[in-house]
Order: structure tokens, then sequence, then C-alpha cells
């Protein structure tokens, strides 16, 4: 069974602090990781997808990195702010898989003013 | 451009009945996958079309089916539903299999 796993499950933040948090996924027929921000009442909303080693994205506050060759994503934000509290989702993406797409259980983020 | 669409938004049915939910995907995709989510636990992968053929499936039994029509629009069936069914179900549209997925609201889905 290939599991994609998040740690912390959950994390309390106070405002203006910068924090991060870890996904591992297989590294074995890898094509491609998703991090993925969820609001309540909302619908999931990407944020990056990744697909090469040693890749980095940012999108203003928030950045992630890849490596594949070990099989983890690190989500970083800058400042955090109260419209960061989400569940932060990742998923492992590949091609030559049945289950095409699996998803961590996430990270549930808390902003404290 | 318009967004991922789900309906119903809630259901409520009785073991052993039959449910159809369906779910529009954003203009220009082609991939529709269908996602179970259970209280605490992430999307579980369901499964996905891929210009209208089943292209990957999840661990779900036989009772869940699909389909996805000529517009890229889909359809997942539960048959003999279960109390164990009852979850978010969403649906995540993109251009590609493993490419960025765009979502809907999900169906809420409770069995009696």
């Amino acid at each position: 069974i290939l599991n994609v796993e998040q740690s912390p499950q959950s994390l309390h933040v106070q405002e203006g602090d910068s924090t991060n948090f870890t996904c591992s996924f297989p590294s074995s027929n890898f094509y491609a990781l998703h991090w993925y921000r969820w609001e309540t009442a909302k619908s999931p909303e990407a944020l990056f997808v990744m697909t090469l080693n040693g890749d980095e994205k940012k999108k203003g506050r928030i950045s992630a990195t890849l490596n594949t060759k070990e099989g983890y994503s690190y989500l970083y934000i800058k400042g955090s702010q109260p419209e960061d509290s989400a569940t932060y989702l990742c998923a492992s993406g590949a091609r030559n898989r049945d289950d095409k797409i699996i998803f961590g259980k996430g990270t549930r983020l808390h902003i404290l003013p | 451009e318009t967004g991922v669409t789900q309906s119903p938004t809630h259901l409520i049915k009785t073991r052993g009945q039959q449910v159809t939910l369906r779910c529009s995907s954003q203009s220009g995709h082609n991939t529709v996958s269908w996602y179970q989510q259970a209280l605490g636990q992430g999307p579980q992968f369901i499964f996905q079309y891929y210009r209208e053929e089943e292209n990957g499936r999840g661990n779900f039994p036989p009772r869940f089916s699909g389909l996805q029509f000529p517009n890229y629009s889909s359809e997942l069936n539960v048959n003999a539903l279960e109390l164990d069914d009852s979850a978010l179900y969403l649906c995540a549209s993109s251009f590609g299999e493993v490419s960025r997925q765009f979502f809907g609201p999900g169906t809420r889905l409770t069995v009696l």
C-alpha cells in the first residue's frame, strides 16, 4: 500500500511567525507532487504542482520545495496571516499507477491573533 | 470560464439504495477524478475518467461506477449503499491525468 504522509497533523502558529510542514510520498513511479489549500466551506484550491527534483515554487508568502529522490516536499509560509488558516493537503500523482493521485490527510493550520 | 460544479450539494439515502452524483468539469478540461473524503481523512481516489474512458481506479468495490460524457461532465454511481459510504464526495477536473486539479464544492452523502 502506498501512502502519502503529512506532518504535523495540526499546527498553531502566532500571527506574523513563519512556519513549515512536511509531505512524504512514494518515490517510485513519481510524476507530480501537488499542494492544495482547503479552507472551511470552500473547495480545495491548488497552490503548486511540482515535477522535477529540486523544484522550488513560490506564490506570495508561500513556497514549496521538492526532493523526489528521497520522497519529500516542504511547504513554507512566511509571516503567517489569519487568512492562512486552512488545511494544507499534498498529493502524489503517478501516471503508471492505478490509483493516479494519492492524498495525505493534511496539516490543519491555525493562525492565532 | 465556469468552474467545476457538483450536484446535489447534500443527499440523504438509506442503506441498500442507489445514488448518482454529478460533476460538470471546467471548460477545456478532459479529465475528471472522483474522491471520497471521510471525516478525519484526506480525499481517497475513487477513479478517474480521461476522454470518456476509465483511466485508473483506487481501492473501491465495483458497486462504485462512473461515466464520462462527450462534454467531459461525469457521474459517480454507487449501488447497494452502506453506512460507511457516508462521506463528502469531491470531483476535480484537469487537463491530463496528474495535472493541476480544480475541485468542485462536493456532495455530502449521508446513508442512514
